[in-house]
Formats: C-alpha cells, sequence, structure tokens
C-alpha cells in the first residue's frame, strides 16, 4: 500500500512568487491534514479536511494561503504570494475515519514533507 | 490550551546506554498522548500512542513510555541504544474525542555514538 506521497520534495522560488504543494493521501482516508515546520520550531497544525470539507482550518497563518481538496482525494496548498516567514517543510498527512465517525486516536500517517524556501 | 513541552533540543547517548527523552504536557481534559519520530528524508512514523488504556506503552523498535497524570509527562525510554535510533524525536498530543489535531513539542534530536 502506497504512503502519502507529497510534490515536489523541495520548493526554492522568490518572495512574491507563488508555489502550490501538492499532497496525496492513502486511499481510502477521508481525513487530511497540513501541518508546518518553520525552521527550529515546532510542527504546527494548518488545517483538516474530512473528504473534501474543512473541518478545522484554524492554523492557517493569513489569507495568502488556500488548501483545497477537491473530490475528497488529493490536496493542494497554495501560497501566494510567498514571504520569507513561508520559508519551511510542510507536511500532510491523512488517517481514517474511527467507528462511529469519531476521529480520537486513528493514527495519522505522514508524507515526508516539502522543503520550501522562500529567497 | 494545550502545551507540550519537550525537554533537551539534542541528546547524545552511547550505543548500548538507556535512552530517555522528555516531555510534559499540558491539557484541561484527558489527553492522548504521541511519540513520532523522523529518520532523514522520511516522513513521520508513529512510534507509540496512548489513548487512556494501560499507562506503560510498548511502541515499535524496542521503544516504551509511561503515562503519568501526577506529573503530565510522557516520557519515552529504551534500554539500549542503537546506532539507527538516530533521529529526531516528537511528542504531541490531542484532544480525546476531538478531531485529533496534532500539537508538537519542538522535537529532540537524538545522537547515537559508538
Amino acid at each position: 500500500e502506497a504512503g502519502v506521497t507529497q510534490f515536489p520534495s523541495h520548493s526554492v522560488i522568490e518572495k512574491g512568487q507563488t508555489v502550490t504543494l501538492r499532497c496525496d493521501p492513502i486511499s481510502g482516508h477521508d481525513n487530511l491534514y497540513w501541518y508546518r515546520r518553520v525552521m527550529g520550531k515546532e510542527i504546527k497544525f494548518l488545517l483538516h479536511f474530512v473528504k473534501e470539507s474543512k473541518q478545522d482550518e484554524s492554523g492557517m497563518p493569513n489569507n495568502r494561503f488556500l488548501a483545497e481538496r477537491t473530490g475528497g482525494t488529493y490536496s493542494t496548498l497554495k501560497v501566494q504570494p510567498a514571504e520569507l516567514e513561508d520559508s519551511g517543510v510542510y507536511f500532510c498527512a491523512s488517517s481514517q475515519i474511527g467507528k462511529g465517525g469519531l476521529f480520537m486516536d486513528n493514527e495519522q500517517f505522514f508524507g515526508p514533507g516539502t522543503r520550501l524556501t522562500v529567497l | 490550551a494545550q502545551s507540550v513541552t519537550q525537554l533537551g533540543s539534542h541528546v547524545s547517548v552511547s550505543e548500548g546506554a538507556l535512552v530517555l527523552l522528555r516531555c510534559n504536557y499540558s491539557s484541561s481534559v484527558p489527553p492522548y498522548l504521541f511519540w513520532y519520530v523522523q529518520y532523514p528524508n522520511q516522513g513521520l512514523q508513529l512510534l507509540l500512542k496512548y489513548t487512556s488504556a494501560a499507562t506503560l506503552v510498548k511502541g515499535i523498535n524496542g521503544f516504551e513510555a509511561e503515562f503519568k497524570k501526577s506529573e503530565t509527562s510522557f516520557h519515552l525510554t529504551k534500554p539500549s541504544a542503537h546506532m539507527s535510533d538516530a533521529a529526531e524525536y516528537f511528542c504531541a498530543v490531542t484532544l480525546s474525542g476531538g478531531y485529533n489535531k496534532l500539537i508538537f513539542g519542538a522535537g529532540t534530536r537524538l545522537a547515537v555514538h559508538p
């Protein structure tokens, strides 16, 4: 079974440009999460999809970030325009819906991350 | 609000020595607790999790962690370190019964030397 995949693995862009990150979750996983780790700091939650719907986007830093999950399959995270402070590693994770619709302790499976550098 | 504190951003041990990585949490409700490991150029992998069952949790690769409510701790241990254990380790917490958003600590990088 394929794991969570992310593309690209690395991206280097100039300040002001646009970048789109993609995440393909494990097949059948309705939950999809985005996290970000800025250099030397903790991994922080950005948002959570259940199928195609945004369940929680409380961690999105500002309106320069736009996440979509068309058809409830893969997800994209667009940063437009990128700023220096957006540099970091962006992780995607997916998990199944638990029994009775509860999320509880279902393991989140993480992708390898996309390292974004904004110059 | 929930938070996680990992004491020591870098820990170095000798091969064969005890590994102890510290994690303290704060949570207003009973938490679920996790340890993840990240090897170079890989994603985060779940080592073990506490979900209100046994307080001593055994995970993969010989790691275990003990949930101590009185100390609000969930320290990760391994009796004998291997070179292959060199990686970065993350403690995380989430609300039981919540939507499973993970709150992470800052991570501890473990170095194992011969």
